[in-house]
């Protein structure tokens, strides 16, 4: 039962360059979110896709782009990575009316 | 001031013993309430919510929810070392779709 799965798991970039984290949920879950977790700052909604084709901004969205993909994927990317982008990122999946379950996030370094 | 404060700890205690943790927010209109447990390098994972006010117990766990105070509490008896890892709280205005994030309690349970 694999649940949240989001590849990679460890990746570090060079200011400037481009990246797509990758997420896939096998819950038949309709809505998924992308978050950051920083030392000191909790978790912070990036995007949300509340269902498959629709996307809508979170509290910190600028710098990201998302693609909800089909129903299962929901793909975050960076178009220009920054250093203030080294983070840690979780994609989450959940029905509508119940709590939301997060993959074990991928590690980002931004030299 | 944020959203939803939590105590960053570490928070030390013997095995068995009673542990409480908290976390308190400013926003009135909140009515969902989670608790996740965290381990090192890992995604958060669910431990129970709560709608509106008033108690929830699964086995050693029990949630407190007191929107008077706006203040809530989880407990934990019995304590373990298992129980070691980073506790955050989550809560939403509406469902479970948009949650604001305490930044996480780290505990500590020794043998």
């Amino acid at each position: 039962n694999a649940g949240v799965t989001q590849t990679p798991k460890f990746q570090v970039l060079k200011t400037g360059q481009s990246m797509t984290l990758q997420c896939a949920q096998d819950m038949n879950h309709n809505s998924m979110y992308w978050y950051r977790q920083d030392p000191g700052m909790g978790l912070r909604l990036i995007y949300y896709s509340a269902s498959e084709g629709t996307t809508d901004k979170g509290e910190v969205p600028n710098g990201y782009n998302v693609s909800r993909l089909n129903k299962r994927e929901f793909s975050l990317r960076l178009e220009s990575a920054a250093p203030s982008q080294t983070s840690v990122y979780f994609c989450a999946s959940s029905f509508t009316d119940q709590p939301q379950h997060f993959g074990d996030g991928t590690r980002l370094s931004i030299l | 001031q944020k959203e939803v404060e939590q105590d960053p700890g570490p928070l030390s205690v013997p095995e068995g013993a009673i542990v409480s943790l908290n976390c308190t927010y400013s926003n009135s209109a909140f009515q969902y309430f989670m608790w996740y447990r965290q381990y090192s390098r890992k995604g958060p994972e669910l431990l129970m919510y709560t709608y509106s006010s008033g108690n929830k117990e699964d086995g050693r766990f029990t949630a407190q929810v007191d929107k008077s105070s706006k203040y809530i509490s989880l407990f934990i008896r019995d304590s373990q070392p298992s129980d070691s890892a980073t506790y955050l709280c989550a809560m939403s205005a509406k469902g479970f779709q948009k949650l604001v994030f305490g930044t996480g309690t780290r505990l500590l349970v020794s043998p």
